[in-house]
């Protein structure tokens, strides 16, 4: 169901921006980007949206390309508990319906 | 204050067993979802009510029934459990986005 392509897996250095990639070649004009990531045994925490402005919040930022056919989240200081699955998610049915893929695997190490 | 919060966390039960899980959120959102994360670790959507609502049932087996006495509370029931519906549940709650909170999950164990 997921109409986005993410790498497997990444590492980055404690202390490092890290800049974890997303592509969502058939994005529609209405849908929203969003990510998520989860870390182990714990349920997904939003992280930040959308449309085709970038954003940034207290928890990263959101690069969106011109033609929204891809997408960057940054963290811009990795910390170790960075380390998670993050999501990469295509969303606009109306219903909030998240499609997770099988994300990227982020491992921060010291 | 936990903002969505499922009981049990751990649930290990036999075959054919009938259980429920319980989720609230204290969030004053209008809808709220049950997620099933299975072994593979792969995350999908199972229901989403939206004002007490069923909004989303996702080719569900019937065993499976959700019930929300209230916007804040939305309940998994399962009857007759089998050995495939050993996975990690997890409760939402979103306000009109996808911007979702969700519990902590209920790693479920059928034996």
């Amino acid at each position: 169901d997921a109409k986005t392509t993410q790498p497997t897996s990444m590492d980055c250095a404690e202390g490092r921006a890290a800049n974890l990639p997303c592509n969502h070649s058939t994005i529609s004009g209405n849908e929203y980007v969003y990510w998520y990531r989860q870390i182990h045994s714990q349920g997904p925490q939003y992280i930040i949206h959308g449309l085709k402005n970038n954003e940034t919040n207290e928890m990263a930022s959101l690069i969106i390309t011109e033609d929204r056919k891809s997408s960057t989240l940054i963290l811009p200081h990795a910390t170790l508990r960075d380390t998670a699955v993050y999501y990469c998610i295509m969303e606009n049915t109306g219903f909030q319906k998240l499609v997770f893929g099988t994300g990227t695997r982020l491992l921060v190490s010291p | 204050d936990t903002a969505v919060s499922q009981t049990p966390k751990y649930l290990v039960t036999q075959m054919g067993n009938d259980k429920s899980i319980k989720c609230e959120q204290n969030l004053g959102h209008d809808t709220m979802y049950w997620y099933k994360q299975d072994s593979k670790k792969f995350l999908k959507i199972m229901f989403s009510y939206n004002n007490k609502e069923l909004i989303i049932n996702e080719t569900v087996p019937n065993r499976f029934s959700p019930k929300s006495p209230d916007k804040a509370h939305l309940n998994l029931h399962i009857n007759s459990l089998e050995l495939g519906d050993s996975a990690v549940y997890f409760c939402a709650s979103s306000l009109r986005t996808a911007e979702a909170f969700f519990g902590q999950g209920t790693r479920l164990t059928v034996v």
